[in-house]
């Protein structure tokens, strides 16, 4: 089956830096979506990208389908950005995840 | 308009009892589908219905089962429960049954099985 590997599995940075996390896949895929699961359990989906970029605010997702990895980029970082970022692939409406990220923002 | 709604939030079993977990969806979802959050495994697929029809089932055992019923609600339940069965159980909605419909989750049902 398709395999879903994330980088870094944890990360620490200081309020306002930037970062990038990643995500490989190891087959085609219909789709990837990004989702932050915050410190109380609730996952948000922050994209639906199966190529291209996007933006949103200070987050924003590129995928690269031909080369099958998708980044995730985190801007000027706040405390309210702590918790696990996950991607996930779509294999005919399986959705395939990652183990995620584990990020900290300290104040 | 209100999110999806899991119930209950926390619950605690006892190996080999069976459990029922409840979902609500966004009103006007008609897809529901399921997943189990622990440590080990990260996040799995469960099961997706669509329109009372279970459209997709992961890789878990007989003893996991859901429906979903004409309102859209479903349930899913576990029957004679391991200790390997605890885990977050979280439910997502979405408006139709395609790969382009976002997913919105639930806070989850956090099982603990003694």
């Amino acid at each position: 089956g398709i395999q879903v590997e994330q980088s870094p599995p944890d990360l620490i940075l200081q309020e306002g830096a930037n970062s990038t996390l990643r995500c490989n896949f190891s087959d085609s895929v219909n789709n990837l979506q990004w989702f932050h699961q915050n410190p109380w359990g609730q996952l948000i989906n922050l994209f639906y990208i199966p190529s291209g970029t996007k933006q949103n605010g200070r987050l924003s997702a590129t995928t690269v389908a031909t080369e099958r990895y998708s980044l995730l980029y985190i801007s000027s970082s706040q405390t309210t950005d702590s918790g696990v970022y996950f991607c996930a692939v779509d294999n005919n409406r399986k959705l395939i995840w990652g183990l995620g990220t584990s990020l900290a923002v300290n104040p | 308009k209100a999110g999806v709604t899991q119930t209950p939030r926390y619950l605690i079993k006892t190996r080999g009892q069976q459990v029922t977990l409840s979902c609500s969806p966004i009103s006007g979802h008609r897809s529901v589908s399921w997943y189990q959050q622990t440590p080990g495994q990260g996040l799995q697929f469960l099961f997706e219905y669509f329109s009372e029809t279970q459209r997709n089932k992961g890789n878990f055992p007989g003893r996991f089962s859901g429906r979903q019923f004409s309102n859209s609600r479903s349930e899913m339940n576990v029957s004679t429960l391991e200790l390997g069965d605890s885990a977050l159980y979280l439910c997502a909605s979405s408006l139709v049954w395609t790969p382009n419909s976002p997913l919105h989750f639930g806070n989850g049902t956090r099982l603990t099985v003694t």
